[in-house]
């Protein structure tokens, strides 16, 4: 059936330098794709989306970038901090807009 | 900053008991949605609900659960008899619009049933 899942289980990366999640979607038909943060214990928090109509976006140290053509999605973090530890999500917006699909998860682990 | 509420944080049930997990969405959104996480996985989409109704729901979303917006302002979600593989957090989200609208999630409420 149509997934949402991801490369890498765990990235462990030094404290400054660059991280890139990666996520593969195979919903063609998806138009929204969204990033998430979770801290442990905590609820999911919105990094940073993008749509279809667009190939990359950044924001504040993050730009996820879209590959229609082979269905891929990643996140980068620029130098990376402590703070960013976390477990990233990437999610799909199926076409009727009414449900969010999340992948599996990457646990980003950030070495001072 | 506006958020989304949720009550209790941390439940404990005995098998076949039923719960009711409450949610204050923020105020000004339409959509509703109820997700759960079992610890370790991946976030799993239960239901969403616009309009007094349920728009979507997966095959998680059995004949156990109900969800309810009873007053305008919560948005519950209801487990008739709870199953040992029920544990889990359980998230609500909401959000303003549909497909580009970012879907703010609650803190969760961490069911343990026993």
């Amino acid at each position: 059936g149509e997934n949402v899942g991801l490369h890498l289980p765990t990235l462990s990366v030094q404290e400054g330098d660059n991280s890139i999640i990666n996520c593969a979607y195979s919903n063609s038909a998806s138009d929204y794709f969204i990033w998430y943060k979770q801290e442990s214990g905590k609820g999911p928090q919105f990094i940073i989306d993008i749509r279809s109509n667009m190939d990359k976006r950044q924001g504040q140290r993050v730009t996820v970038l879209l590959n229609k053509t082979v269905k891929h999605l990643s996140l980068q973090i620029a130098a990376t901090q402590p703070g960013d530890s976390a477990v990233y999500f990437c999610a799909e917006n199926n076409n009727a807009g009414n449900m969010l699909t999340f992948g599996g998860g990457t646990r980003l682990m950030v070495k001072p | 900053e506006p958020e989304v509420t949720q009550t209790p944080s941390h439940q404990v049930t005995q098998m076949g008991q039923e719960v009711i997990l409450r949610c204050v969405p923020i105020s000004n959104h339409l959509y509703f949605y109820w997700y759960r996480q079992i610890l370790g996985q991946k976030v799993e989409f239960l239901v969403s609900f616009y309009n007094n109704e349920i728009s979507e729901k997966s095959e998680i979303f059995d004949d156990q659960f109900s969800v309810e917006r009873p007053d305008g302002s919560n948005f519950t979600l209801k487990i008739r008899s709870t199953k040992l593989e029920d544990s889990a957090m359980y998230f609500c989200a909401s959000r303003s619009q549909l497909n580009t609208g970012e879907l703010f999630f609650g803190e969760g409420s961490r069911l343990t049933v026993l």
